[in-house]
C-alpha cells in the first residue's frame, strides 16, 4: 500500500489556523471511517489527536479538530500556539484490513 | 495508567534476526489488539502489523513479506515481534502501540534496531 499524502510543510502565525491535508484513495481514507492524526516531537513517541475522523481523545484540546471530504483527510489546528510546532501524520485503516500512514507534515509556528 | 515499554532492539548483521518484546502494564492487556509501527531515521511512520487481543488473528504491512512475526502472551502482558532475514531498510525505532478505545491511542518509547554489516 502506498503512503497517503500530505504536505511537506505547512506554518501559521500564533493564533491563526492551518489546515493539513492527507490524500489517499477510495481504498483508504474514501472507504473508511477510521482516519487518525498524530504528533510527534523530535525524539519522542507519537501522540493520538484525532481518532475515527472528527473524534478527539479525552482530555486534548479542542483547538484541534478533524474532517473528510472524498478520498481527502484535514486536520485543523485553531488558535496556532508555540507548542503545536511539531510533525503530524494521518493514518487510515484500508479495504483490506492493514493501516497506512501518511508522508508527514512539519508544522512551524513563525 | 497504560504503560507500554519496548526491549530488545540492537545492532545487527543483515540477514540475522531479532526479537522484540513490549511490556504492557496500566490495563487489561488480553482484552485489546495490538500494532507495532516503526520509523527510520528522519523518516515518516510505517504500520507494520496488528495482532487481535488473543493472538488468533494477524496482519502484516506488505512489506513484511513473511519475514516478521507478531505474536503475544497474555499471562505475561507482553507483545512480540520476531523478525527474520533483517535488512538494511530494516533500520528504525520499533514502537508497539495498543487499540483501546482507538487504533494506536497509546504508544510506548521505542527501541532502536540497526542493521549494518
Amino acid at each position: 500500500q502506498s503512503a497517503l499524502t500530505q504536505p511537506a510543510s505547512v506554518s501559521g502565525s500564533p493564533g491563526q489556523s492551518i489546515t493539513i491535508s492527507c490524500t489517499g484513495t477510495s481504498s483508504d481514507i474514501g472507504g473508511s471511517d477510521s482516519v487518525s492524526w498524530f504528533q510527534q516531537y523530535p525524539g519522542k513517541a507519537p501522540k493520538l489527536m484525532i481518532y475515527d475522523v472528527n473524534d478527539r481523545p479525552s482530555g486534548l484540546s479542542n483547538r484541534f479538530s478533524g474532517s473528510k471530504s472524498g478520498n481527502t483527510a484535514s486536520l485543523t489546528i485553531s488558535g496556532l500556539q508555540a507548542e503545536d510546532e511539531a510533525d503530524y501524520f494521518c493514518n487510515s485503516y484500508t479495504s483490506n484490513g492493514l493501516y497506512v500512514f501518511g508522508t508527514g507534515t512539519k508544522v512551524t509556528v513563525l | 495508567q497504560e504503560k507500554l515499554v519496548e526491549s530488545g532492539g540492537g545492532v545487527v548483521q543483515p540477514g540475522r534476526s531479532l526479537r522484540l518484546s513490549c511490556a504492557a502494564s496500566g490495563f487489561i492487556f488480553g482484552s485489546y489488539a495490538m500494532h507495532w509501527v516503526r520509523q527510520a531515521p528522519g523518516k515518516g511512520l510505517e504500520w507494520v502489523a496488528r495482532v487481535s487481543y488473543d493472538g488468533s488473528y494477524k496482519y502484516y504491512g506488505d512489506f513484511v513479506k513473511g519475514r516478521f512475526t507478531v505474536t503475544r502472551d497474555n499471562s505475561k502482558n507482553t507483545l512480540y515481534l520476531q523478525m527474520d532475514s533483517l535488512r538494511v531498510e530494516d533500520t528504525g525505532f520499533y514502537y508497539c502501540a495498543t487499540r483501546i478505545e482507538a487504533d494506536f491511542d497509546y504508544w510506548g518509547q521505542g527501541t532502536l534496531v540497526a542493521v549494518s554489516s
